[in-house]
């Protein structure tokens, strides 16, 4: 299995910060890494596919980097919107597909 | 609108099953891979089975191998998720995700709200 390992797993930042968040992949998974942001008690929500393409609809203050195993998903200026959990996942192997731990982000 | 709405969760006992069931609309069902997407209280996200679009290719996570089954119905635009042997561990809201799949890209860019199961005695 692929493992996916998230970093840092919590943070607090204040709106208008830069916040950057780190995921790497036990394995090399070319681009196959997408970024979800999900708020308590409701659905993950599509942020960032194939690493660096922006999904329809979201803000672009947020932007994905990376390949291989290395990747980064960066707010520019977080807004109190943001506050909430992200998760990686990769979909290199379906066998499994594999998400991160998730990073926390909260108000300071 | 890409509609998704599971259904089928409940409180259950050890060794019990369920049915589970996303009823999909909004878009042409029978031209998406389709994923089960689990998360344990207070936990994050697990993924547990895809489905491609005719039902050929079906994968699962090692944890649920012989004891879930994904299924699709495309004239009834409906995905499936029976769990049998249901095991404590297995408490979580279930998500249904619509999965694209193409050439150097793979994600889920639609998600329903979620059905609990909870396996409790």
């Amino acid at each position: 299995d692929i493992q996916m390992t998230q970093s840092p797993s919590s943070l607090s930042a204040s709106v208008g910060d830069r916040v950057t968040i780190t995921c790497r992949a036990s394995q090399s998974i070319s681009s196959y890494l997408n970024w979800y942001q999900q708020k308590p008690g409701k659905a993950p929500k599509l942020l960032i596919y194939a690493a660096s393409s922006l999904q329809s609809g979201v803000p672009s203050r947020f932007s994905g980097s990376g390949s291989g195993t290395d990747f980064t998903l960066t707010i520019s200026s977080l807004q109190p919107e943001d506050f909430a959990t992200y998760y990686c996942q990769q979909t290199y192997s379906m066998s499994p597909l594999t998400f991160g731990g998730g990073t926390k982000v909260e108000i300071k | 609108e890409v509609q998704l709405v599971e259904s089928g969760g409940g409180l259950v006992q050890p060794g019990g099953s369920l049915r589970l069931s996303c009823a999909a609309s909004g878009f042409t069902f029978s031209s998406y891979w389709m994923s089960w997407v689990r998360q344990a209280p207070g936990k994050g996200l697990e993924w547990v089975a895809n489905i491609k679009q005719d039902g050929s290719e079906k994968n699962y996570v090692d944890s649920v191998k012989g004891r879930f089954t994904i299924s699709r119905d495309n004239a009834k635009n409906s995905l499936y998720l029976q769990v049998n042997s249901l095991r404590v561990e297995d408490t979580a809201v279930y998500y249904c995700a619509r999965e694209w799949v193409r050439l150097g890209a793979d994600y889920f860019d639609y998600w329903g709200q979620g059905t609990l199961v909870t396996v409790s005695s």
